[in-house]
């Protein structure tokens, strides 16, 4: 079975400061990968999802991803960080077994943004 | 355009007590699966459903029931609340699993449940 692993459980970074939050995956021939972010009190809405070409994934509100097949690797970057980014991001595997995908979750990563 | 709409947001139960989460999507999706989320554990498959008349059981089921028999909704059932499941639940749906991976999954704002 897929799993991840999101090394940071909390990330404190300054506005308009850079961030990266790291994910492992475990190795499988083909994957499919997923960043969720889920904003105070709210459900969880797809960032971004690699799927195959590009190793560089681009999501919504300036995120982008790289997809790292070496290194088991899938991290979330931003270059420049606004308060509104504060919220936690969970990085997921496609499973598919038994004939149905299913989603792993990590155990999220805390982004706070301060001012 | 409601997406995945759950009910209610908040609940309070006490031991022993049964009741039913409400999930509905109205995007058509065949597919659709509860998880709980517990602090510093991510989120948890309990069942999920590939499309009506069809359940199976995810990583943590005990203690809960699905049933799926129209495309629309996928109720959760708790048959006799404990205080380990005190958790958020949050219902979500994707288009399909069948032969197309790597579909977005759609989620609802979640259930607070908390059992005394």
């Amino acid at each position: 079975a897929q799993s991840v692993t999101q090394l940071d459980s909390q990330v404190p970074v300054f506005e308009e400061a850079p961030v990266e939050l790291r994910c492992n995956y475990s190795s499988s021939v083909s994957v499919y990968l997923f960043w969720y972010v889920q904003y105070p009190n709210q459900g969880l809405q797809l960032l971004l999802k690699y799927l195959s070409g590009s190793t560089l994934v681009k999501g919504i509100n300036g995120f982008e991803a790289e997809f790292n097949k070496s290194q088991t690797s899938f991290h979330l970057r931003k270059p420049s960080v606004h308060i509104s980014d504060t919220a936690e991001y969970f990085c997921a595997v496609s499973d598919y077994q038994g004939g149905s995908e299913k989603l792993v979750f990590g155990k999220g990563t805390k982004l706070t943004v301060n001012p | 355009n409601a997406g995945v709409t759950q009910t209610p947001k908040f609940q309070v139960l006490k031991t022993g007590q049964s009741m039913t989460l409400q999930c509905a999507q109205d995007m058509n999706h065949e597919y659709m699966s509860w998880y709980r989320q517990d602090p510093g554990m991510g989120l948890r498959l309990i069942h999920y459903s590939v499309g009506a008349g069809i359940t199976d059981q995810g990583e943590v089921p005990n203690g809960y029931n699905v049933s799926r028999s129209t495309t629309e909704d996928f109720p959760l059932r708790l048959l006799s609340a404990a205080p380990s499941q005190t958790s958020v639940y949050f219902c979500a749906s994707s288009l399909s699993t069948r032969g197309l991976l790597g579909t977005e999954a759609f989620f609802g704002q979640g259930t607070r449940l908390t059992v005394v």
